[in-house]
């Protein structure tokens, strides 16, 4: 069956520091890669997204995304966090094969302190 | 653009009592998702909707939850009789086709006491 695996439940940081969310995947065949965000209160909202091309994908506020299909990863980034990327974010894969089936994973819930 | 609208946003039931929750998706989506959410976990798809039609209903505990999808635009999940483990956030997302970005209403959270 496929799964998603979230390394991190909780992670800490100061401002200005750097991130990586880790997220990997079981599915040999093709995959379609989220990263979606859920700010305090509100809905989840989506990040970025690979769907095929480039492994290096670029999102919304700065965030970027590289997929290593050898180590079946999509792990997450920022060079520099803000006090305003507290948040719980989720990894999901999406294993195609006709309808549109969204995995997600357990999520990692990141706080940034000033 | 609208976005997906819940309803009711929250709600508090007894154990063994019902509950409804009702999804309007974005306009020209054709594909509808109910999801749960428990705290601390991601969230885990119930049932998912082509047009009218069920496509994937696998982890729909189908002895006290049902959803229809009429027309193949709005959409009710129903719970009869709820238990305190369904104590959940029920996210209802849309996506315009297979293979496109999904959108996510803001969620129904229900606490069963």
């Amino acid at each position: 069956a496929q799964s998603v695996s979230q390394h991190n439940h909780h992670v800490i940081l100061s401002e200005a520091a750097s991130l990586e969310l880790g997220c990997n995947y079981s599915y040999g065949g093709t995959v379609n890669l989220f990263w979606y965000v859920q700010y305090p209160g509100q809905h989840l909202q989506l990040l970025l997204k690979y769907f095929s091309g480039d492994p290096l994908v670029k999102g919304i506020k700065g965030f970027e995304a590289e997929f290593i299909k050898s180590k079946f990863s999509f792990n997450l980034r920022k060079p520099s966090v803000q006090w305003s990327d507290t948040a719980e974010y989720f990894c999901a894969v999406n294993a195609g094969g006709g309808y549109n089936k969204l995995i997600f994973g357990a999520g990692t819930r990141l706080a940034v302190h000033p | 653009e609208a976005g997906v609208a819940q309803s009711p946003r929250y709600k508090i039931i007894e154990k063994r009592q019902s509950v409804a929750f009702w999804c309007n998706p974005i306009s020209g989506h054709a594909t509808l998702y109910w999801y749960q959410q428990i705290l601390g976990q991601g969230p885990k798809l119930l049932i998912q909707f082509q047009n009218n039609g069920v496509v994937d209903d696998s982890q729909l505990p189908k002895d006290r939850f049902s959803a229809e999808r009429l027309k193949g635009v709005d959409s009710t999940l129903k719970i009869q009789p709820a238990k305190l483990e369904d104590s959940a956030v029920y996210l209802c997302a849309s996506s315009f086709e297979s293979g496109n970005t999904i959108y996510f209403g803001e969620g129904s959270w229900l606490t069963v006491v």
